[in-house]
């Protein structure tokens, strides 16, 4: 089974309007993080936003929030106000444990913006 | 400004020729990173090191090895490239993890290698 599922390969989004990207999740252990990576045309990955397993409130960074429900293991990113800049390809992660942080990504969600 | 830089952005080799990616990260991490990155199916761990000389396994890592000689330093080699190794080949470092930290993973900006 994978251990991340981003079930949307595209999205389309207008500007200025919310978006929300889908990542479910799999994992036995009780301590996990949870990532957003964001990955524009030039290729390098920004990190966008993280949620341990043991925090009560859903993390926000700016114009992101992690909509973080555990008992249905779902870790979705919400972006306000969409802007041309966003178009790129989103990966979910999951780091696992106490290990050596490692992470699992997802298959990614390509986002396009419009005008 | 934390940095993490991969020695090509482009790179075309023959099939069965050696080849070197090198990465270099600035920040004192203690974990480095190899992950290739396909079309439709994410971004996937070849090796890991947590210390100098270290190593690990990540969940492909047939047909590479790695070398960390200096902590800031880590290399991906391919000893015999096969066209099936054609990818972007990413870098990463990260701090150990402590207790409900977020220890991002810090990327290079990739290595797009193509193997005629």
């Amino acid at each position: 089974a994978q251990k991340i599922t981003q079930t949307q390969p595209g999205m389309f989004v207008q500007e200025k309007e919310a978006v929300t990207l889908d990542c479910t999740y799999d994992t036995s252990d009780q301590s996990y993080g949870l990532f957003w990576y964001k990955q524009p045309s030039s290729g390098e990955m920004i990190f966008l936003i993280y949620q341990g397993s043991y925090d009560e409130q859903n993390a926000t960074e700016g114009r992101y929030s992690l909509n973080f429900q555990k008992a249905r293991k779902s870790a979705n990113l919400v972006i306000s106000a969409s802007q041309l800049g966003d178009s790129a390809m989103y990966f979910c992660a999951m780091r696992e444990g106490q290990g050596y942080s490692t992470l699992t990504f997802g298959k990614g969600t390509m986002l396009l913006v419009s005008p | 400004d934390v940095k993490v830089t991969q020695s090509s952005r482009y790179l075309v080799k023959r099939t069965g020729e050696k080849v070197f990616l090198e990465c270099v990260q600035d920040m004192d991490h203690e974990n480095m990173f190899w992950y290739r990155q396909d079309p439709g199916l994410g971004l996937r761990l070849i090796y890991f090191s947590y210390d100098v000389k270290m190593k690990e396994k990540g969940d492909i890592p047939e047909g590479y090895s790695v070398s960390r000689e200096k902590k800031e330093r880590f290399s991906l080699i391919l000893e015999s490239a096969s066209t099936n190794q054609t990818s972007m080949y990413l870098c990463a470092s990260s701090l150990p993890i402590r207790d409900h930290t977020n220890n991002e993973q810090f990327f290079g900006p990739g290595t797009r290698l193509t193997v005629l």
